[in-house]
C-alpha cells in the first residue's frame, strides 16, 4: 500500500541480540502504531507516537522500546530478543479525512523470528 | 479487551451477499464503527467506517442499528478474493485515547465458489 513501508520484511535472529524494525510512512501524519499479531492473539498493541518525541505504551509494551525522531519514522527496538518475542510486526499510521474522519493504513509486516 | 463482538467464522457462496454483524452495546457517542479486513499474510486492510448513519463505498456498505448498539458489515456479491478475517473495531476519534485500536477474534470469511 502506498504510503507506509516497514523494513525488513523477515528477519531471524537470536535469543539475546537487540532488534530494531522499522516503519516509515511518507504521509506526514500524526499517529503511528505498532502491532503484534500471534495465533490466537489477533492483533495487540506495542506502542504508539502521537508526534515526534511523543510515544506511549501500548497494551503490550515489555521488552519493546520505540522512538520517532522524524515524522515519516517510527522505530521499534526489541532490546534483548526473546523466543516470546517471535511473531508478526505490523506498524500502521492514522489518516485524515472529511471532518473528523479517519481511516488506519497498516504496512505489510515484518516477521520475526528469535531462535 | 475488545469492546465488539462478532461470529467466530462466516460462510457464503460466490456471488452472494454477505452480512457480517458486530455488536458494540457499550459504545460511546463519539467512537467510530471501523470494519477491517486481513488476507493471509498480508496487514489489515481498511474496508468502511461510519459513526451513525449507513455508509456506502466502493468495497462495502455500513448498516448502524439505530441506537449504535450493532451494525453490519454488507458485501453486495462476494468472490473468492473476499475471504478473509474480518474486524469489528470501536476506534475514538482522540482525546486521551489517541486513536488507538482495540482488535478482537475477528470473523473468519469463506467464500464458496
Amino acid at each position: 500500500d502506498a504510503g507506509i513501508t516497514q523494513s525488513p520484511r523477515h528477519k531471524v535472529t537470536e535469543t539475546g541480540t537487540p532488534v530494531t524494525l522499522r516503519c516509515h510512512q511518507t504521509e506526514n501524519h500524526r499517529y503511528m502504531y505498532w502491532y503484534r499479531q500471534d495465533p490466537g492473539h489477533g492483533l495487540r498493541l506495542i506502542h504508539y507516537s502521537y508526534g515526534v518525541k511523543d510515544t506511549d505504551k501500548g497494551e503490550v509494551s515489555d521488552g519493546y522500546s520505540v522512538s520517532r525522531s522524524k515524522t515519516e519514522d517510527f522505530l521499534l527496538t526489541l532490546e534483548s530478543a526473546t523466543s516470546s518475542q517471535t511473531s508478526v510486526y505490523f506498524c500502521a499510521i492514522r489518516a485524515r479525512g472529511q471532518g473528523t474522519n479517519y481511516g488506519y493504513t497498516f504496512g505489510s509486516g515484518t516477521r520475526l523470528t528469535v531462535v | 479487551d475488545a469492546k465488539t463482538t462478532q461470529p467466530n467464522s462466516m460462510e457464503s457462496n460466490e456471488e452472494e451477499p454477505v452480512h457480517l454483524p458486530c455488536n458494540h452495546s457499550t459504545i460511546s457517542g463519539t467512537d467510530y464503527i471501523h470494519w477491517y479486513r486481513q488476507l493471509p499474510s498480508q496487514g489489515p486492510e481498511y474496508v468502511i467506517h461510519g459513526l451513525t448513519s449507513n455508509v456506502n463505498n466502493r468495497m462495502a456498505s455500513l448498516a448502524i442499528a439505530e441506537d449504535r448498539k450493532s451494525s453490519t458489515l454488507i458485501l453486495h456479491r462476494a468472490t473468492l478474493r473476499d475471504a478473509a478475517v474480518y474486524y469489528c473495531i470501536e476506534a475514538n476519534a482522540g482525546g486521551t485515547s489517541y486513536g488507538k485500536l482495540t482488535f478482537g477474534q475477528g470473523t473468519i470469511l469463506t467464500v464458496h465458489p
